[in-house]
């Protein structure tokens, strides 16, 4: 198994609080990805990063903001969360660019849940 | 918007039986292929890559790639229960910045 590792595993927070999940990896890849996975509508990319404080948006960021400040970590932080953030947040990563052939590995997920 | 299609499922199948998963994209310039089967609870786990049009075997899984027709499969030869599982399938798009996932499907494998 790809050594990541996200905390918190759950958690259950209130609405309009702030929420940050952690991502860490042993693997020293480059590249560190944050996706959420919702039913119906699969895995979606909230952001990625390519580098230490190298970081750009995906498909679904808005509400989302993320740092890198080590190549073994990448947080993502909820600013204020919201009922429609409740979801399963999987961390990955990847040693190269996705183009490049080589594929990604998740971390366990973080279960996530707003009331 | 480029789009990666799969039947949500549940696909039944017997146990014994060979299982096939189907998944269409729409991104002609794609060039890699993956399959990723996740249990319930549990995070995505990679079993299958395939960059080229034909079949690629590994064990009881075949990875099938038609890029002419834009299809990928998956077969699962001799199905155990233990294959029981939701089963993502992954397009990196031609202008190689992403992978894209398919929402999965179901797979049920029946004694």
């Amino acid at each position: 198994d790809a050594g990541i590792t996200q905390s918190p595993r759950h958690k259950v927070t209130e609405t309009g609080t702030p929420v940050t999940l952690r991502c860490h990896q042993t693997e020293n890849h480059r590249y560190m990805y944050w996706y959420r996975q919702d039913p119906g509508h699969g895995l979606r990319l909230i952001h990625y990063s390519y580098g230490v404080k190298d970081t750009d948006k995906g498909e679904v960021s808005d509400g989302y903001s993320v740092s890198r400040s080590k190549t073994e970590d990448f947080l993502l932080t909820l600013e204020s969360a919201t009922s429609s953030q409740t979801s399963v947040y999987f961390c990955a990563i990847s040693e190269s660019r996705t183009g490049s052939g080589n594929t990604i590995y998740f971390g366990e997920g973080s279960w996530l849940t707003v009331v | 918007q480029k789009e990666v299609e799969q039947n949500s499922g549940p696909l039944s199948v017997p146990e014994g039986a060979i299982a096939s998963l189907n998944c269409t994209y729409s991104d002609r310039g794609s060039q890699s292929f993956f399959w990723y089967r996740q249990y319930s609870g549990k995070s995505p786990e990679l079993i299958m890559s395939i960059y080229s049009n034909g079949d690629k075997e590994d064990g009881r899984f075949t990875a099938q790639l038609n890029k002419a027709s834009q299809y990928v499969s998956l077969l699962i030869r001799d199905s155990q229960p233990s294959d029981s599982a939701t089963y993502l399938c992954a397009v990196i798009d031609s202008s190689a910045s992403k992978i894209i996932f398919g929402s999965g499907t179901r797979l049920s494998i029946r004694p």
